[in-house]
């Protein structure tokens, strides 16, 4: 059965500083890939997916993602945190092709300090 | 643009009653929208996708008689939870694509069941 962990609940930075929230899937055929963020009063943003070809992803926002087949892992990277970025961040995979049926994680709550 | 509405954005209804909860598609016609439901500090789970026209699929343990939902249009599906009990208290997710690359989400609808 597919799943996907992202082991950390919180994480706090201070602005200027590098990020990297990890993910990490298990799914028996090829994933897609997807990082999104949930601002309060917001719907969920995609920040960017990985369906095939080059592993890393560039996003909206500055963001971009890895993914590793070898580790399972999608993890999403930002190289100078804005305050804006504090929220909450969510990967997910789809259990279908495409944008279908997606199955997240558990979220990583994202504290940008000055 | 695809931008996608809900409302009421928070509601409280007393026990025994129901509830709709609308999921519009404001610049897009949706092939497929889903309904998804996210606790407290936890992720987003879905409960079901329905393409117009079409009567919805339920995820497993997801109860069909409790929540229904009615894809009567290309931009909007409704979610109705009937004879509402505190335990439906959560926050509702809707989302909706028209291509096979991205769901779009709502801002959500915070249910409170007192």
């Amino acid at each position: 059965a597919q799943s996907v962990t992202q082991p950390d609940i919180h994480i706090t930075v201070s602005e200027g500083a590098s990020l990297e929230l990890r993910c990490n899937y298990s799914y028996g055929a090829t994933p897609y890939l997807f990082w999104y963020v949930q601002s309060p009063g917001q719907g969920l943003q995609l920040l960017l997916k990985y369906f095939s070809g080059d592993t890393l992803v560039q996003g909206i926002k500055g963001f971009e993602a890895e993914f590793k087949r070898s580790q399972s892992s999608f993890n999403l990277r930002k190289p100078s945190v804005h305050w804006s970025d504090a929220a909450e961040y969510f990967c997910a995979v789809s259990r279908g092709t495409g944008a279908n049926n997606l199955f997240f994680g558990t979220g990583t709550r994202l504290t940008v300090i000055p | 643009g695809a931008v996608v509405s809900q409302h009421p954005s928070w509601v409280i209804c007393k026990s025994g009653t129901s509830v709709k909860i609308e999921c519009r598609s404001l610049d897009f016609q949706a092939t497929t929208m889903f309904w998804y439901r996210q606790f407290p500090k936890q992720s987003l789970m879905l409960m079901a996708t329905s393409n117009e026209g079409s009567k919805a699929t339920y995820e497993q343990g997801v109860e069909k008689d409790k929540f229904l939902i009615n894809h009567a249009s290309l931009t909007l599906s409704t979610l109705t939870v009937t004879s509402a009990h505190p335990e439906d208290s959560s926050f509702y997710i809707c989302s909706a694509k028209f291509s096979s690359y991205e769901q779009y989400f709502g801002p959500g609808t915070r249910l409170t069941v007192t």
